[in-house]
């Protein structure tokens, strides 16, 4: 079975552009988390969705951060335009519905902001 | 606000050594999880814990979860290279479909 896929894995650009990060879920898990990891910390829960619809962005710095997921599988997360403080390692999850406690995560996308 | 705080924070011992790691809250969850994160690498789920005073062993690894479930310790016997790595707790309330991960212990058995 495959597991989650991100991409690009690594992500430089300069501060006020726009960066874009893909996630590819396990087939068949309908729950599709984002997560930041600054480093040396936990991850932090950006946004969750439940096949195409948004469960829970609470955490997500909507002035420069969005999310898609339009067909219920793959999602997109995009910052424009980005700050110095928006470098961390972005990750991936998914789960089946309902287990939430069973979370896959992908291998993340480190992204540096100059 | 759920927190979760992991001590230490950082950890370096001897191979063979037996070391904890602790995650520690004011709230209660329902559950409670430890994962390992490897560099480049996303988190593994190592064990879920649900009821309080439960405990697991994974090998050389034993998890606890408190009897008031707001607490949960990680003890490795005779660390080897391979347990290097993050550690993080994560707790998780049922009706509440997401995880509130710990602050992390960064373990290095050095051979």
């Amino acid at each position: 079975e495959a597991g989650v896929a991100q991409s690009p894995r690594y992500k430089i650009i300069e501060k006020r552009q726009s960066v874009a990060f893909w996630c590819n879920p396990i087939s068949g898990h309908a729950t599709l988390y984002w997560y930041q990891q600054i480093l040396g910390q936990g991850p932090k829960l950006l946004i969750q969705f439940q096949n195409n619809g948004v469960v829970d962005d609470s955490q997500l710095p909507k002035d420069r951060f969005s999310a898609e997921r339009l067909k219920g599988v793959d999602s997109t997360l995009k910052i424009q335009p980005a700050k110095l403080e928006d470098s961390a390692v972005y990750l991936c999850a998914s789960s089946l519905t309902g287990e939430v406690y069973t979370q896959y995560f992908g291998p993340g996308t480190r992204l540096t902001v100059l | 606000t759920q927190l979760l705080e992991q001590s230490p924070q950082f950890l370096s011992i001897q191979e063979g050594e037996n070391l904890t790691v602790y995650c520690n809250s004011s709230s209660v969850f329902s559950s409670l999880q430890w994962y390992r994160q490897e560099p480049g690498e996303g988190p593994v789920l190592l064990v879920t814990v649900v009821t309080g005073g439960e405990v697991k062993k994974l090998k050389r690894l034993t998890f606890q979860f408190g009897d008031a479930r707001k607490d949960s310790s990680l003890h490795i016997t005779a660390a080897q290279p391979g347990d290097t790595g993050l550690y993080l707790c994560a707790g998780a309330n049922f009706g509440n479909e997401k995880l509130t991960f710990g602050t992390g212990t960064r373990l290095t058995i050095i051979p």
